[in-house]
């Protein structure tokens, strides 16, 4: 177990409402990282922080923003879901360092569906 | 743009031959390579990785090739067990930083017959 809790497990929620997803780590990790998978698509980056409000879009970040106010959380917020956000979402955490490469630890994920 | 690419959508292999799955990166900046396994409802669990200045990692019946010219890696899994069974995802990342971001590949299907 790599220290990392998401919350909710499952939602569902109705189009146009906000969301917000929790990531917190207990290992005190620098970096923190909001994937979601998708059938035909994989992992796809949406939002990480590479420290305490610190952090920068991925490749699918349209309709989400993050804060992260302290090392240990990480939030995703779903500005006004859509349909097209359904999706598992997974938080991930990473120690590493300028001169350093590490793995990256995943949580169990969280099933969003939006009605 | 894809930058980490994996063909192969799945792999059907018998119990005790060799696995093996295939990456392709296209990002001359990533300097570290990593596959995942990941099981339904679960999340992606962390295999075995190799940095840019190897060409090979083992790790017991997983072992990683890199070919740095050709940009490719792959992972062999000899013997294969049917636990194996799962969707195994390459990821790639440069150095740390600012930009220290993975970029997952979309994922093999790797299926192990008894």
């Amino acid at each position: 177990d790599a220290g990392i809790t998401q919350s909710p497990r499952h939602k569902v929620t109705e189009t146009g409402t906000p969301v917000t997803l929790r990531c917190h780590q207990t290992e005190n990790h620098r970096y923190m990282y909001w994937y979601r998978q998708d059938p035909g698509h994989g992992l796809r980056l949406i939002h990480y922080s590479y420290g305490v409000k610190d952090t920068d879009k991925g490749e699918v970040s349209d309709g989400y923003s993050v804060s992260r106010s302290k090392t240990e959380d990480f939030l995703l917020t779903l500005e006004s879901a859509t349909s097209s956000q359904t999706s598992v979402y997974f938080c991930a955490i990473r120690k590493g360092s300028a001169s350093m490469n590490t793995e990256a630890f995943f949580g169990q994920g969280t099933r969003l569906t939006v009605v | 743009d894809q930058q980490v690419k994996q063909n192969s959508p799945s792999l059907s292999v018998q119990e005790g031959r060799i696995s093996i799955l295939n990456c392709d990166y296209t990002n001359s900046m990533f300097d570290y390579f990593l596959w995942y396994k990941k099981y339904p409802a679960e999340g992606p669990t962390f295999l075995i990785s190799i940095s840019s200045i190897k060409d090979k990692n083992e790790d017991g019946r997983f072992t990683v090739f890199l070919n740095k010219s050709a940009k490719h890696l792959s992972l062999h899994i000899v013997p294969s067990q049917p636990g194996d069974s799962a969707v195994y995802f390459c990821a790639a990342s440069p150095l740390g930083g600012s930009n220290y971001k993975l970029t997952f590949g979309k994922g093999t299907l790797l299926t192990v017959n008894p």
